[in-house]
C-alpha cells in the first residue's frame, strides 16, 4: 500500500490564483481530513469527511472547499489564494469514525507559498 | 479552551527514558487519550492510545492515572530519532474531529 499520497509536494501561487491540492489513500479508509500547519505552529483542522459524499468543516474552513466523490480521494480547493494561506497542508485518513478517527495516517504534506 | 496541557519543551539524554506528561483534568469516562508525534517537517505519526488501563506497544508505553486526569507517555530508551513534537489529544466530543494542541517539543541529546 502507498498509504496517503499528496500532490504536489511544493507549489507557489500568486494572490488570487486557484488550485487544488490532491489527496488519495489506498487503504479503503472511510474518514479523511485536511490540516494546515503554519511555520512554528500546531496543526489546525480545515475540513473532514466521514465517508463518500459527506464533508464537514473543521476549525479553519474559510477560503477552502472540499468534496468527496470517492472513498479514495479528498481534494482541497483554494478558490482565490491569499498570502495568509501560505502553509504546509497535510491530508490524513483513518479506518472509521468515533475513537477510530483518532488513529490517523498522515500524508507527507504539500508546501504552499502564496505571493 | 485548552483540552490538554503539556510542557512546551523537554530534554532527554540518548538511551534514557523520556517521560512526557499530559494533564487532562476535565476528561470524562468514555474519553480516550491519544498520543501522536511529528518529526520535523513530516506528517504526524500515531503512537498509542488508552482509556483507563496502561498500554504498551513497540513504540511507547502510556500510563494513565487512576483518576484519569493526567497521563504520561514513556519512550523507554530514547534515541536521537525520537526528537520531535509530541501531542497529547483527548477524544472529548463525539464530533469526529481530531484537534491538535501545541504539544511538547522533545529534544534528545547525545
Amino acid at each position: 500500500n502507498a498509504g496517503v499520497t499528496q500532490t504536489p509536494k511544493f507549489q507557489v501561487l500568486k494572490t488570487g490564483q486557484s488550485m487544488t491540492l490532491q489527496c488519495a489513500q489506498d487503504m479503503n479508509h472511510e474518514y479523511m481530513s485536511w490540516y494546515r500547519q503554519d511555520p512554528g505552529m500546531g496543526l489546525r483542522l480545515i475540513h473532514y469527511s466521514v465517508g463518500a459524499g459527506i464533508t464537514d468543516q473543521g476549525e479553519v474552513p474559510n477560503g477552502y472547499n472540499v468534496s468527496r466523490s470517492t472513498t479514495e480521494d479528498f481534494p482541497l480547493r483554494l478558490l482565490s489564494a491569499a498570502p495568509s494561506q501560505t502553509s504546509v497542508y497535510f491530508c490524513a485518513s483513518s479506518p472509521g469514525t468515533g475513537p477510530l478517527t483518532y488513529e490517523q495516517y498522515f500524508g507527507p504534506g504539500t508546501r504552499l507559498t502564496v505571493t | 479552551d485548552a483540552k490538554t496541557t503539556q510542557p512546551p519543551s523537554m530534554d532527554c539524554a540518548e538511551g534514557r527514558a523520556a517521560n512526557l506528561p499530559c494533564n487532562h483534568s476535565t476528561i470524562s469516562g468514555n474519553e480516550y487519550v491519544y498520543w501522536y508525534r511529528q518529526i520535523h517537517s513530516q506528517g504526524p505519526q500515531y503512537i498509542i492510545h488508552g482509556l483507563k488501563n496502561n498500554e504498551t506497544n513497540e513504540m511507547a508505553s502510556l500510563i494513565i492515572t487512576e483518576d484519569r486526569k493526567s497521563s504520561t507517555l514513556i519512550l523507554p530508551h530514547a534515541t536521537l530519532r525520537d526528537t520531535a513534537v509530541y501531542y497529547c489529544i483527548v477524544f472529548y466530543d463525539n464530533t469526529d474531529k481530531l484537534i491538535f494542541g501545541t504539544g511538547t517539543r522533545l529534544q534528545v541529546f547525545p
